[in-house]
Formats: C-alpha cells, sequence, structure tokens
C-alpha cells in the first residue's frame, strides 16, 4: 500500500499568518495520463471530512483562495496564506493514485 | 446540493452483523462510483472499500481489513447504498462514512454513522 508520512503532525499558528504542510508519497501519484491523483482534506471539529484541493493544486467549489496546494511526483504541501479562525482542525492528505486509496496520519492545526 | 446521510449504526457484539445504510441526493447516483470510509475514535481516516456504477460493472473492492467480512451493495432505484458487516472485531469500532465519488475520485463524505463492536 502507497505510505503516505505527513509533517508536522502538530501545526500551532498564528491567526494571519501563513502555515504549510507538507506531505509525502512512499511511490509516485503520476497516473498513465499524465494527471497526478493527490488531494487535500479538512476535517473541522465535530464535522465530516471535507476535500479542499484535487489534482496536487484544484480547489473545490466554495474553498477560500488562501488555500492552495503544490508538488509533484511524491512530494506534496498544503498553503494557508493567512490562517483564520476556521481553519482550526485537522488536514488529511489523501492519495487516488493506486488501490486501496490511503491517508497521511492528519496534521491538528491550532490557534 | 448533495445531501449523504448514513444510518443503521449502534451497538454490536464481536462476531456480530451490522448493515449500514446510506441515503444519497442531489446527484445522479447510479452513474457514480460510492465508497466507504471510516474513522476510530481519535483516529485518521481509513477507506474500507467501493462499489463501481452498474455501468461499469457494480464491481466492489475492498481494504484487506475488512476483505472476505464486508460487502458493498447498491440500489440505483432508491439512490442507497449498503454496507453489510459481518464478523465484527473491535477494531472495527469507528464512524462509518459514505462518500461520493466524482471525476476527481472521494468527494464528499457524509455524517457518518457511528459502530461499536464491544461485549
Amino acid at each position: 500500500d502507497v505510505v503516505l508520512t505527513q509533517s508536522p503532525l502538530s501545526l500551532p499558528v498564528t491567526l494571519g499568518q501563513p502555515a504549510s504542510i507538507s506531505c509525502r508519497s512512499s511511490e509516485t501519484l503520476v497516473h498513465s495520463d499524465g494527471r497526478t491523483f493527490f488531494n487535500w482534506f479538512q476535517q473541522r471539529p465535530g464535522q465530516s471530512p471535507r476535500r479542499l484541493i484535487y489534482q496536487v493544486s484544484k480547489r473545490d467549489s466554495g474553498v477560500p483562495d488562501r488555500f492552495s496546494g503544490s508538488g509533484s511526483g511524491t512530494e506534496f504541501t498544503l498553503k494557508i496564506s493567512r490562517v483564520e479562525a476556521e481553519d482550526v482542525g485537522v488536514y488529511f492528505c489523501m492519495q487516488s493514485a493506486h488501490w486501496p486509496r490511503t491517508f497521511g496520519q492528519g496534521t491538528k492545526v491550532e490557534i | 446540493e448533495i445531501q449523504v446521510v448514513e444510518s443503521g449504526g449502534g451497538l454490536v457484539q464481536p462476531g456480530g452483523s451490522l448493515r449500514l445504510s446510506c441515503a444519497v441526493s442531489g446527484f445522479s447516483f447510479s452513474s457514480a462510483w460510492m465508497s466507504w470510509g471510516r474513522q476510530a475514535p481519535g483516529k485518521g481516516l481509513e477507506w474500507v472499500g467501493h462499489i463501481t456504477s452498474k455501468s461499469d460493472g457494480a464491481t466492489t473492492e475492498y481494504a484487506a481489513p475488512v476483505k472476505g467480512r464486508f460487502s458493498i451493495s447498491r440500489d440505483d432505484s432508491k439512490n442507497m447504498l449498503f454496507l453489510q458487516m459481518n464478523s465484527l472485531k473491535s477494531e472495527d469500532t469507528a464512524v462509518y462514512y459514505c462518500i461520493t465519488h466524482d471525476a476527481a475520485d472521494l468527494n464528499q463524505w457524509g455524517l457518518g454513522t457511528l459502530v461499536t463492536v464491544s461485549s
């Protein structure tokens, strides 16, 4: 199975300041068609996971543009340009290039 | 707006069975792949299995920990997804989520239903 390793696992942040989460994959996530199947999910306290980013850098509908995804191959990053209070929660990376789908351990973002 | 609502969770003894249901509305269910995922208390996310659309053969795949014990099915006439769980173990205790797929794979997660396996 593809192993996704996130860092850090805990991220204290300051409102209005940037934040960054990394995710490393044990295998390339590049499909034969050239697309890279890598996603970021946000799980706010007491809520279900919500997809923020798909195919490395594409934001889902309704996701604020302060969230951005980047990376390639096996190294990926989620950046929040200016953290807001509603961004508190756990962020998971997920690969959808291989079966079984696998997730990173999660990064807890707290003020 | 897509709505995904799971039901059927509860307390079950080890070795027992439980059937979860998921009602989906607001999108083209019959043409969509669907997955189940789970999250043990205070833990991370785990993909449980998926079922393809009928046009893709309604085939199923499962994660290793549940293969041979869990079974996913669908009723496109009712926009319903099911998860039959047999031979339940304590490590199956989790919130179970029904998840829609889009062209980019796993997309919207339901509210979840808690399954507790304990004597």
